[in-house]
């Protein structure tokens, strides 16, 4: 069974750096591109980052590219994202998403992760 | 960017109905468009890649269509499960972009 597990949201204060984790279980974690999608509460879906299977491709949105990176540890089956300059509108609960085979499509999710800026 | 307008946006119908949802994009994805339902407290859940191809374990009520700019996610008959928010999402360019979604809706 897929499963993919994200921690490391919380409270943080504007200017202010957090990292997120996704320990992925139940498929071969260094064959498939992994992203993180986030949701600000009650919005709709944004794409964050994306990085391709062996880690050597990262593509990042223009709303966190400079802030944001995306990295993954495939001996630990981990997905990372390193949130720095953290902004009230980064706001959002945050996705890590498994690719399929067609690149870019998410088949699997985590549950997600809450991620709140404020002062 | 690939800006993805969905429609309506909301959608008011009973069970038993046809649904039919719009995703209209500003420049050509070919058949690189996918459809995503989210219900409330859940991460979306794959429902079509490709625009017409069902992901595994989707039942067949759920069917998309189209190419190019213009793309339709059909659900023929409405089970009391169907009603969720849908997203269109688009893989062509980076960066990768959903529609806003369309909340389908019991009526």
């Amino acid at each position: 069974e897929v499963q993919l597990l994200e921690s490391g949201g919380g409270l943080v204060q504007p200017g202010g750096s957090l990292r997120l984790s996704c320990i992925a279980s139940g498929f071969t974690f260094s064959s498939y591109a992994m992203s993180w999608v986030r949701q600000p509460p009650g919005k709709g879906l944004e794409w964050v980052s994306g990085i391709s299977a062996s880690g050597g491709g990262t593509y990042h949105a223009d709303s966190v590219r400079g802030r944001f990176t995306i990295s993954r540890d495939n001996s630990k089956n981990t997905l990372y994202l390193q949130m720095n300059s953290l902004r009230v509108e980064d706001t959002a609960v945050y996705y890590c998403a498994k690719s399929t085979e067609q690149l870019w499509n998410s088949d699997y999710w985590g549950q997600g992760t809450l991620v709140t800026v404020s002062s | 960017d690939i800006v993805l307008t969905q429609s309506p946006a909301t959608l008011s119908l009973s069970p038993g109905e046809r649904a039919t949802l719009s995703c209209r994009a500003s420049q050509s994805v070919g058949s690189y468009l996918a459809w995503y339902q989210q219900k409330p407290g859940q991460a979306p859940r794959l429902l079509i890649y490709d625009a017409s191809n069902r992901a595994t374990g989707i039942p067949a009520r759920f069917s998309g269509s189209g190419s190019g700019t213009d793309f339709t996610l059909t659900i023929s008959s409405l089970e009391p499960e169907d009603f969720a928010v849908y997203y269109c999402q688009q893989r062509t360019n980076w960066p990768i972009t959903f529609g806003q979604g369309t909340r389908l809706e019991i009526k």
